[in-house]
């Protein structure tokens, strides 16, 4: 059974950074794609972006664009996101979720999350 | 980007209703269209893929149907654990969107 346990809570000043973490285990990391979803207080969820492991491949969107890097280390099996330049708007819980319907080169447009982390609250207040 | 209109949003409803969510896309997105349930504090919970997919070990009650622009999301006999929050989310066209959310509670 997949496993993806997420770092803990982060505290940061808005112009920072942040680093959260996304181990997965039970399933073959370097073969797999992992998405980074987050949700504002009382809010949707979002789509950040998208890493494929094996050629580590990425797709973010458009609203991350310059501040968000996806990174995994196949080595650990950890998936990564870094998002920059932090504002009080950023504030939300970032999930990692695997991603279903992706080969190592793209995701077809049919894919899905099937498995996902317990999501880590980053909160940015000055 | 594509934009996902769930309704109706929110739904009330009592134990042993059959519940319909509508999920309706501002372009036509085959069938590239999912369907998660999230509790409060936890993550969300894949329920469909591919729009009348059942992942594993999800309950027969739920299921999806639609193709094109309309989707539904229908469980047949609610039951307590069944109240949640509902997305859609398309998977079609980058960047993936999800709809803004049906809050099922208690009536």
């Amino acid at each position: 059974q997949v496993q993806l346990v997420q770092s803990g809570a982060e505290v940061k000043k808005p112009g920072s950074s942040v680093k959260v973490s996304c181990t997965a285990s039970g399933g073959t990391f370097y073969s797999d794609a992992f998405t980074w979803v987050r949700q504002g207080p009382g809010q949707g969820l979002e789509w950040m972006g998208t890493i494929i492991v094996l050629l580590g491949i990425t797709d973010y969107a458009q609203n991350f664009q310059g501040r968000v890097t996806m990174t995994a280390d196949k080595a650990t099996s950890t998936a990564y996101l870094d998002l920059t330049s932090l504002r009080s708007e950023d504030t939300a819980v970032y999930y990692c979720a695997r991603v279903r319907g992706c080969s190592s080169t793209n995701c077809r447009r049919n894919h899905w999350f099937d498995h996902w982390g317990q999501g880590t609250l980053v909160t940015v207040s000055s | 980007d594509v934009q996902l209109t769930q309704s109706p949003s929110p739904l009330s409803a009592s134990v042993g209703d059959r519940v319909t969510i509508t999920c309706r896309a501002s372009h036509s997105i085959s069938n590239s269209l999912n369907w998660y349930q999230q509790k409060p504090g936890k993550p969300p919970k894949l329920l469909i893929y591919e729009a009348s997919g059942l992942q594993r070990g999800v309950p027969s009650r739920f299921s999806g149907t639609g193709s094109g622009t309309d989707f539904t999301l229908t469980i047949s006999s609610l039951q307590l654990e069944d109240f949640a929050t509902y997305y859609c989310q398309q998977s079609h066209t980058s960047p993936q969107t999800f709809g803004q959310g049906t809050k099922v509670d208690i009536k």
